[in-house]
């Protein structure tokens, strides 16, 4: 009973494609997030969303953008994708927005060639 | 912006022996978060630390934090190969951010 779930789990694609990557919480929280951890596994911020409301947009390429359709939902759409954008994706969610703890998902291994 | 120093980077125990792992914060926080992740792995909670002086313990490992040295501590005790992976602490800023640490890569040798 997977409690974050994230598809596709790997997701190899050439440069200039557009790409989407989903998220799925079943543990009724309200704040979903998005994480990009780099080859040095060096984990950032891209965004997060509360009640389906957008309240962290870190300083990302606006060829990312986030979309949650509704609290148990958050996707990422990547456009153009460009070589830098390789990495992993770890969705997360936490019960509400401030101190609480952050459950990740199982992370898509993302590839561009 | 909130930055997380963690040290040592890469760690090699020798099954049986006692670490620690250290997380420093570079600006007020009052929540520290400790992470595992295994190869390949997602990330596994594995401490919420959210006072001063706050100490919490599981099995091997038991976390602590300072928050006037802004220091928080991972200590393992007798270390058993079971515990190689890489150690994420994080640490929330006012804007509720969560800025993580560069990972401590764990490597137990019998």
């Amino acid at each position: 009973d997977t409690a974050v779930s994230q598809t596709p789990k790997y997701l190899v694609t050439q440069m200039g494609n557009d790409k989407s990557i989903k998220c799925e919480q079943n543990l009724g929280h309200d704040t979903m997030y998005w994480y990009k951890q780099d080859s040095k596994k060096f984990l950032k911020i891209m965004f997060s969303y509360n009640n389906k409301e957008l309240i962290i947009n870190e300083t990302v390429p606006n060829r990312f953008s986030p979309k949650s359709p509704d609290k148990a939902h958050l996707n990422l759409h990547i456009n153009s994708l460009e070589l830098g954008d390789s990495a992993v994706y770890f969705c997360a969610s936490s019960q509400d927005w401030g101190y609480y703890e952050q459950y990740f998902g199982p992370g898509t291994r993302l590839t561009v060639t | 912006e909130l930055k997380v120093e963690q040290n040592p980077l890469f760690l090699s125990m020798q099954e049986g022996k006692n670490y620690t792992i250290y997380c420093n914060y570079s600006t007020t926080s009052d929540r520290l978060y400790w992470y595992r992740q295994d190869p390949g792995k997602s990330l596994e909670s594995l401490f919420v630390l959210l006072s001063n002086g706050a100490v919490k313990q599981e099995g091997r490992l038991m976390a602590s934090l300072d928050t006037k040295a802004r220091l928080s501590t991972l200590h393992i005790t007798a270390a058993v190969h079971d515990l190689s992976a890489t150690y994420f602490c994080a640490a929330g800023s006012n804007d509720y951010k969560l800025s993580f640490g560069a990972g401590t890569t764990v490597t137990v040798r019998a």
